[in-house]
């Protein structure tokens, strides 16, 4: 089957730790882009990487950080300076950076107590 | 930076109603708009309009793009319960998708 994974679904963690989320695809899609989604807030960009060990910064990347290791994987770190880590967190790819359509993982709910 | 806005941010109909749901977007350089439909995780496509395509229609949705207001709509009619949904509209541009807050859609049977 192809598709996008993001693993676990449900991550808690104590405040002041830094929490790595998992993204893979086997599309074999150039493209990959983090989101995050608060209640009423729509889906926001975080980073995103448009080739290999290349990445961009989103519209709300200060506390995050990812690599671009090889192309089916795009680790999200949410680290301890992120102020309000608790939201749902949604992966995604494209066949390449100009292409429209995103294909979504099914998302990771951290929680951050 | 690029504006997506919907409205209303919620709305509750009953099984068989027709709603509207609004989008208006203030962007720099108009490439397409999107909407999807969040029913509980992963976002799934609906429909894509441009300059060049700005009706789009399938089963019961369609949507229209006003190049004029800079908004699009998307209907549904005779609603059912599986519509019950976030209805997300987006831009796409500078390679990357714009979000607006979405829209929760409630069917109620």
């Amino acid at each position: 089957d192809g598709g996008i994974t993001q693993s676990p679904k449900y991550l808690f963690r104590k405040e002041g730790q830094n929490v790595t989320l998992s993204c893979e695809q086997n599309l074999n899609h150039d493209a990959m882009y983090w989101y995050r989604q608060d209640p009423g807030q729509g889906l926001r960009l975080i980073y995103y990487s448009q080739i290999v060990n290349d990445f961009q910064k989103g519209d709300i990347a200060e506390g995050y950080s990812v690599s671009r290791e090889k192309k089916e994987s795009f680790p999200l770190t949410v680290t301890s300076a992120q102020k309000n880590p608790t939201a749902f967190y949604l992966c995604a790819s494209s066949i390449h950076r100009a292409s429209y359509e995103q294909y979504f993982g099914p998302g990771t709910r951290l929680t951050v107590t | 930076e690029d504006k997506v806005v919907q409205s209303p941010l919620s709305l509750v109909v009953h099984e068989g109603d027709t709603v509207t749901l609004n989008c208006s977007y203030e962007v720099t350089n108009f490439r397409s708009l999107l909407w999807y439909k969040q029913e509980k995780k992963a976002p799934t496509f609906l429909f894509m309009l441009t300059s060049s395509g700005i009706e789009k229609k399938s089963g019961r949705l369609s949507s229209i793009l006003d190049k004029k207001e800079l908004s699009s709509i998307l209907n549904i009619t005779a609603t059912q319960t599986g519509d019950s949904a976030i209805y997300l509209c987006a831009h796409f541009g500078n390679e990357k998708l714009t979000f607006g807050t979405g829209t929760r859609l409630t069917i109620i049977p």
